[in-house]
Order: C-alpha cells, then sequence, then structure tokens
C-alpha cells in the first residue's frame, strides 16, 4: 500500500512567517489530499491535487503536486496563530478510482504571536 | 454542503460493554463511507469501508467481530465496538465522499474512553 512520508513532524514558526510542509510518496500520486486538523477535532478538508504540475491556492495557503506525482507541498504565507494544527496529506490508495485514503502521520504546526 | 456528523462526540464506557457510534451525511447520499481510528499523536488509520446494503470490507488487522459496521441508509452508518476493552480506547473518525472523484469529508470524530 501507499506509504506518505511528512516533513517536518513538527515546526515552531513566528507569526508572519512563511512556513513549508512536505509529503513524500513511495508510489506515483494518482490524488493527493491535504486536510487540517484540530486536536480531538475531525479533519478539515483544504486542497485536492490530481494532475502532475498542478498547483492551487486558498487564501494564504497554496499547494503543488510534482511533475512526477510523487511529492506535494504545503506552503503557507505569513502565518497566523489561526493556521496552529495538524497538517495532514492523505493518498488515494486505489490506484486511481478515488477509493479510500491513506495518510502521513502529519505535521504539527504551532504559530507564535 | 457536504456536512457529516457523528454522535456521540465522547463516550465513556464500562470494560466488557458494547458502544455505537454514529456517521450520517447531512446533505447528501453516500453509498459508501469510511471509518477511520486515529491514537494520540498518530495518524489516521483505515479500519474498514461501510458500504450501504452491503457487508464492510475491514482492512488487515481489523476484527470484524468486534468492529460491527452497519450501513443501513444513505446517510447513515453505525460502528458498534463489541466488548471493549481498554486498548480499544481511542478516536474514531467517519468520513464519506460528497461528488464521485471528490475529496472525503470528515467528521466531527468520537473520543471512546474504555476504563
Amino acid at each position: 500500500s501507499q506509504e506518505l512520508e511528512q516533513s517536518p513532524q513538527s515546526l515552531i514558526v513566528q507569526e508572519g512567517k512563511n512556513l513549508t510542509i512536505n509529503c513524500t510518496s513511495s508510489k506515483t500520486l494518482y490524488g493527493l489530499y491535504w486536510y487540517k486538523q484540530k486536536y480531538g477535532e475531525g479533519l478539515i478538508f483544504l486542497m485536492m491535487l490530481q494532475k502532475g504540475g498542478e498547483e492551487k491556492s486558498h487564501e494564504k495557503i497554496t499547494a503543488k503536486l510534482d511533475e512526477k506525482k510523487q511529492q506535494s507541498s504545503l506552503h503557507i504565507t505569513a502565518s497566523q496563530p489561526s493556521h496552529a494544527g495538524i497538517y495532514l496529506c492523505g493518498a488515494d490508495d486505489s490506484g486511481g478510482s478515488n477509493y479510500k485514503l491513506t495518510f502521513g502521520k502529519g505535521t504539527l504546526l504551532t504559530v507564535n504571536p | 454542503g457536504a456536512v457529516v456528523s457523528q454522535h456521540p462526540s465522547r463516550v465513556i464506557c464500562k470494560s466488557g460493554t458494547s458502544v455505537k457510534i454514529e456517521c450520517r451525511s447531512l446533505d447528501f447520499q453516500a453509498t459508501t463511507m469510511f471509518w477511520y481510528r486515529q491514537f494520540p499523536k498518530q495518524s489516521l488509520m483505515l479500519m474498514a469501508t461501510s458500504n450501504e446494503g452491503s457487508k464492510a470490507t475491514y482492512e488487515q488487522g481489523v476484527e470484524k467481530d468486534k468492529f460491527l459496521i452497519n450501513h443501513a441508509s444513505l446517510t447513515l452508518s453505525t460502528l458498534t465496538v463489541t466488548s471493549a476493552h481498554p486498548e480499544d480506547s481511542s478516536f474514531y473518525i467517519c468520513s464519506a465522499r460528497w461528488l464521485a472523484g471528490g475529496p472525503l469529508f470528515f467528521g466531527p470524530g468520537t473520543r471512546l474512553t474504555v476504563l
């Protein structure tokens, strides 16, 4: 099955700083999903990437999928305390049929005011 | 749209009892729902796929007699943890896909504590 490696495991930044979280797969990604989770709560969907080289942005968050479709990055510009949480990447584990998702271990982001 | 709810949000039970967790898609129909489990500081582990009108599909290592799944309607799936033990204490989250080819939307999760 798919294995997703996220880096870093945790990240502490000062408010206003930019940051990047990476997600690397051992196999070709048919669909890559980014979610945010607050401790003890459900996951909030951020973005979905499916095509090699695809890039999507929402407010101050940008996600990219590389051409080989094995690595994705999530970039936050001018971070705010509201960005704090656990960021999880998930991948379609079904060879493209958009069936079930496998997740990385997450990146814990702390933003200090 | 694409709201998934879970009930209860928290449950504490004694060892040996059974606990039922409900997962509902509030504004869409879901023929397939997914149940995940999350331990502290760990990622989500897929437990099973709940299929409306048919048997659930369990991931390797998940006991189907221990974690009973019923998906009786297009908007409701239930997970029953039978004869719960302290090692079953965890955070259980369900999810469903609103559109074919779209992302999974997750419920708020259920924190189960077995004493």
